[in-house]
């Protein structure tokens, strides 16, 4: 029914804490994107699943980055030990079939503030 | 490299006004184009798109953008602003071929309307 969903929308930890975010998607669709947004660098691509499989990781930006989705469904992103500079806005966003044509469909975003 | 340039960070422009939002890209081939909508607080909205044919496409809110592949351009634009659209507008650009599914952002002109 409705749009892609996101939780926490704000999360402030201490830096060498773990973090995970979590993604909704939009019922039925079976691709899922994670991206994240910071302050001068504009949006970067994460990860992409085509159901449960992953079969583009390109834009994790270290081993301390790690995505899952189970059923299909909902995708948690984790970030361990993380660091200030892993401040910023993780956006989720889904597509019916993971075709190029595809429209994403954006949530609202994680703003993530490591202290 | 795969690139996308939004030249102008911030535009300001009185209601009623015309706008145009420039966008170029690098890409190796022609790729699928994107143009979304970031309000405050709200998700990234879809405005229009283009994958192939007609180089003029229409989107929501009395939006549109030409595809000039010889300028590497894609440029929005909307006849008469209203106050409503004073958000973040992302030029995006997608591959076409092989699993990549990515989206690859400019980083955003942040537009204001005065009355």
């Amino acid at each position: 029914g409705a749009g892609v969903s996101q939780s926490p929308s704000n999360k402030v930890t201490e830096k060498g804490k773990d973090v995970e975010l979590r993604c909704d998607p939009i019922s039925g669709h079976t691709a899922l994107y994670w991206y994240r947004q910071s302050l001068g660098q504009g949006l970067e691509f994460l990860i992409y699943f085509q159901g449960n499989s992953a079969p583009d990781k390109s834009g994790l930006p270290s081993d301390r980055f790690s995505a899952e989705r189970t059923g299909g469904s909902v995708s948690t992103l984790t970030i361990q030990r993380t660091q200030q500079e892993d401040s910023a806005v993780y956006l989720c966003a889904s597509s019916f079939s993971g075709q190029r044509t595809d429209t994403q469909y954006f949530g609202p975003g994680t703003r993530l503030t490591v202290l | 490299a795969q690139s996308v340039t939004q030249p102008d960070i911030h535009i300001t422009v009185s209601e009623g006004a015309s706008l145009e939002l420039r966008c170029n890209y690098s890409y190796g081939a022609t790729p699928y184009l994107f143009w979304y909508v970031q309000s405050p607080g709200q998700g990234l909205q879809l405005l229009l798109k283009y994958f192939s044919g007609d180089t003029l496409v229409q989107g929501i809110k009395g939006f549109e953008a030409e595809f000039k592949r010889s300028q590497s351009s894609f440029n929005l634009r909307k006849p008469s602003v209203h106050w409503s659209d004073a958000a973040e507008y992302f030029c995006a650009v997608g591959g076409r071929a092989g699993n990549n599914r990515k989206l690859i952002w400019g980083l955003g002109t942040s537009l204001a309307v005065n009355p």
